[in-house]
């Protein structure tokens, strides 16, 4: 059964520092997805990541895959308070698209 | 509609009723899910329709609750005999079921028991 785990669970954080959230995965995947959740609000897609070595990029934020690890990894640079919100990864088991969301993590970011 | 719509967008109805909500996903996705998150909680699949293929329901937590799909358009999501643990949000999601496009979700279900 695939399995997704993230870390930290929560985050509070000064602006202007750096961090990285951590999603770790059970089983072979060839999808992996990053999305933020907005208090009270829906979820919205951050990064599609599909294969070993990939790394995207926008604005503050950069996430990576390595498939070897089963790891990705959000990182935040120079974080400012409008980041604050939650974190989720998700992963496909390979050939389906069957979703498996991690834990997420509550990110806050302090002025 | 240019995204996933969800009805109602709240429902507060009393332990031992049925309730019944609605997903319209976006035009041409084959694909549609269907999450529980409760308070502070993460995403907790339920049931996945991908095209005619027999639906996914290994997450369906009791008999108590069904999902039913016409073709690829509209699904309802019914819980039975309701129970205050079910108080939660309750998230649509659809996607266009090939390719890496992520999924697109709506707003959501907030659903009370009292």
């Amino acid at each position: 059964e695939l399995k997704v785990e993230q870390n930290p669970l929560f985050l509070s954080m000064q602006e202007g520092k750096n961090y990285t959230i951590y999603c770790n995965y059970s089983t072979t995947s060839d999808r992996l997805y990053w999305y933020r959740q907005d208090p009270g609000k829906s979820l919205e897609s951050l990064f599609v990541l599909l294969s070993n070595g990939a790394v995207k990029q926008e604005g503050r934020l950069m996430a990576s895959l390595d498939t070897k690890a089963r790891l990705s990894t959000l990182h935040i640079t120079a974080a400012v308070h409008d980041l604050s919100a939650t974190y989720f990864c998700a992963v496909t088991a390979s050939g389906t698209y069957k979703y498996i969301f991690g834990t997420g993590t509550r990110l806050k970011v302090l002025a | 509609g240019a995204g996933v719509s969800q009805s109602p967008s709240n429902k507060v109805t009393e332990k031992g009723k049925d309730v019944e909500l609605r997903c319209d996903p976006i035009s041409g996705h084959t694909a549609l899910y269907w999450y529980r998150q409760r308070l502070g909680q993460g995403l907790e699949f339920l049931i996945y329709f991908q095209g005619n293929s027999a639906p996914d329901k290994s997450g369906l937590p009791s008999d108590r609750f069904s999902a039913e799909r016409t073709g690829e358009s509209v699904s309802t999501l019914t819980i039975q005999r309701t129970q205050q643990e079910d108080s939660a949000v309750y998230l649509c999601a659809s996607s266009p079921g090939q390719g890496s496009q992520p999924q697109h979700f709506g707003d959501g279900t907030r659903l009370s028991i009292l």
